[in-house]
C-alpha cells in the first residue's frame, strides 16, 4: 500500500500568515492527490485535485504544488474561515490512501 | 442537485452485523461508480472501497476485506455497505461518496452516519 505521510498533524497560526501543510508519498503517485478541507461536524469538501488544481468555489488563496514525492497544500494569507481539518488522498493506486490529517488553528 | 443520505448506523455489539445503507438523489444513480469512507474518533479517514456502476466489480480496502460488502441496488439509488463480524477498530463514522465530476474524486459526500461497536 502507499502511505501517505502528512506533517504537521496540527499547527496553529495567525490570521494573514502563509500557511503550508505537506504529504509524503511512499510510492510515486504522479500528480494523483487530492486536498480536503472538513469543517467540525462537516463532510469533507475538496480543494485542489490533481495535486495543484483550484476545485470549482475554493478561494484563490489556496494553492498546491509538487516537488517529487512531496506535495503542499499552502493558504497565502489565513483566514479565520479556514480552521479546519485539512486531509489530503492518493488516487493513483488502490487501496485509496489518505494522510493522517491536519488540524489548523487560529492564534 | 446532487445528494446522498446515508442511513443505519448504530451500536451494535463485536462479532455482530449491520447493514448501512445511501440512498442517491440529482443524478443518475446507476451512471456512477460509488465509494464508502469512514472517519474514525481520531479524526482519520480511510477509504473502505468501491463498487461500479452495475454492481459486478468491487474494490476492497485491505483491511475491511471478507468481512465488508458493497452492493447497490440501482432501482433504488440506493448503495449498501454490509458490515459483518465487527471490531471496536470499526467505529466511525462512514460515508458514501462519489466522483461526479468528471476530474475531481470525491466531489460529493453524504453527511456520515455513525457506527459504535461496542459491548
Amino acid at each position: 500500500d502507499i502511505q501517505m505521510t502528512q506533517s504537521p498533524s496540527s499547527m496553529s497560526a495567525s490570521l494573514g500568515d502563509r500557511v503550508t501543510i505537506t504529504c509524503q508519498a511512499s510510492q510515486d503517485i504522479g500528480n494523483n492527490l487530492i486536498w480536503f478541507q472538513q469543517k467540525p461536524g462537516k463532510s469533507p469538501r475538496p480543494m485542489i485535485y490533481y495535486a495543484t488544481n483550484l476545485a470549482n468555489g475554493v478561494p484563490s488563496r489556496f494553492s498546491g504544488s509538487r516537488s517529487g514525492s512531496d506535495y503542499s497544500l499552502t493558504i497565502s494569507s489565513l483566514e479565520s474561515e479556514d480552521m479546519a481539518d485539512y486531509h489530503c488522498l492518493q488516487y493513483k493506486q488502490y487501496p485509496l490512501t489518505f494522510g493522517s490529517g491536519t488540524k489548523l488553528e487560529i492564534k | 442537485e446532487v445528494q446522498l443520505v446515508e442511513s443505519g448506523g448504530s451500536l451494535v455489539q463485536p462479532g455482530g452485523s449491520l447493514k448501512l445503507s445511501c440512498v442517491a438523489s440529482g443524478f443518475t444513480f446507476s451512471n456512477y461508480w460509488m465509494d464508502w469512507v469512514r472517519q474514525t474518533p481520531g479524526k482519520s479517514l480511510e477509504w473502505i472501497g468501491e463498487i461500479n456502476t452495475d454492481g459486478s466489480k468491487t474494490n476492497y480496502a485491505p483491511s475491511i476485506k471478507d468481512r465488508f460488502t458493497i452492493s447497490r441496488d440501482n432501482a433504488k439509488s440506493t448503495l449498501y455497505l454490509q458490515m459483518s463480524n465487527v471490531k471496536s477498530d470499526d467505529t466511525a463514522i462512514y460515508y458514501c461518496t462519489m466522483q461526479y465530476s468528471s476530474y475531481i474524486p470525491f466531489d460529493y459526500w453524504g453527511q456520515g452516519v455513525m457506527v459504535t461497536v461496542s459491548s
